[in-house]
């Protein structure tokens, strides 16, 4: 089945300790995505990542670090956690970057920073 | 910069009634992609529709279909004969061109009313 998966669903984690949340696509896709949505906002991307080895900054990067190794993976690093990261993170990817490319989501992590 | 403007936080219709989904954006690019999301409360984002700027003819998916008014810089979702299934928060997306970011506005939560 084709999907791009996350981990882990639910987090909660305490201000200042390191934490990484997952991403992994099975499709082959290029392009890959890091968005956290809060109320009243809709999505904002953090970074994105156009092929391996190949990252960039999107609106919000402050607080996150990112890499591409691999194609299929995608992981997010949270080096000091703080209560405003608290949010619900979604991951994407697609084919391609441009074009009428759709973007598959992940189910979301919800994270919570006490 | 682009935005995406959603004015109503929140909708309701009538089992099997149409309902309309406001959405403007602000752009300066000529070319560009519009897409609608819904995300139920599984929080699973799901691609609903899009819509290429150049393509005057509106998008149509079943029961789905935009009314895409370039020069007005509006791109609304009409659902007809509404479904209890399709009550979720409802995203419009700007695709940005120069480095094919999607830009999201705040949503709207549709309600369908038995």
């Amino acid at each position: 089945e084709a999907q791009v998966t996350q981990n882990p669903r639910y987090l909660i984690t305490v201000t200042g300790k390191k934490l990484t949340v997952t991403c992994s696509q099975n499709m082959n896709h290029e392009y890959m995505s890091w968005y956290r949505q809060d109320p009243g906002l809709g999505l904002r991307q953090i970074y994105y990542s156009m092929n391996v080895e190949v990252t960039d900054k999107g609106d919000v990067p402050e607080g996150y670090k990112v890499s591409r190794k691999e194609k299929r993976n995608f992981p997010l690093i949270l080096e000091s956690p703080s209560p405003n990261q608290t949010s619900l993170y979604f991951c994407a990817s697609s084919f391609g970057a441009g074009g009428p490319s759709e973007q598959y989501f992940g189910p979301g992590t919800r994270l919570t920073v006490t | 910069a682009q935005t995406v403007t959603q004015s109503q936080p929140e909708m309701s219709v009538q089992e099997a009634e149409t309902v309309t989904l406001s959405c403007t954006y602000d752009t300066s690019e000529s070319d560009y992609y519009l897409f609608w999301y819904k995300q139920p409360p599984s929080r699973q984002m799901i691609l609903v529709i899009r819509q290429e700027a150049y393509k005057q003819q509106n998008a149509t998916e079943n029961r789905f279909s935009v009314n895409f008014q370039k020069a007005a810089k509006s791109f609304s979702l009409k659902i007809s004969d509404s479904q209890l299934g399709d009550a979720a928060m409802y995203f419009c997306a700007y695709r940005r061109d120069s480095n094919y970011q999607l830009i999201w506005g705040a949503g709207t939560k549709l309600i369908i009313k038995p």
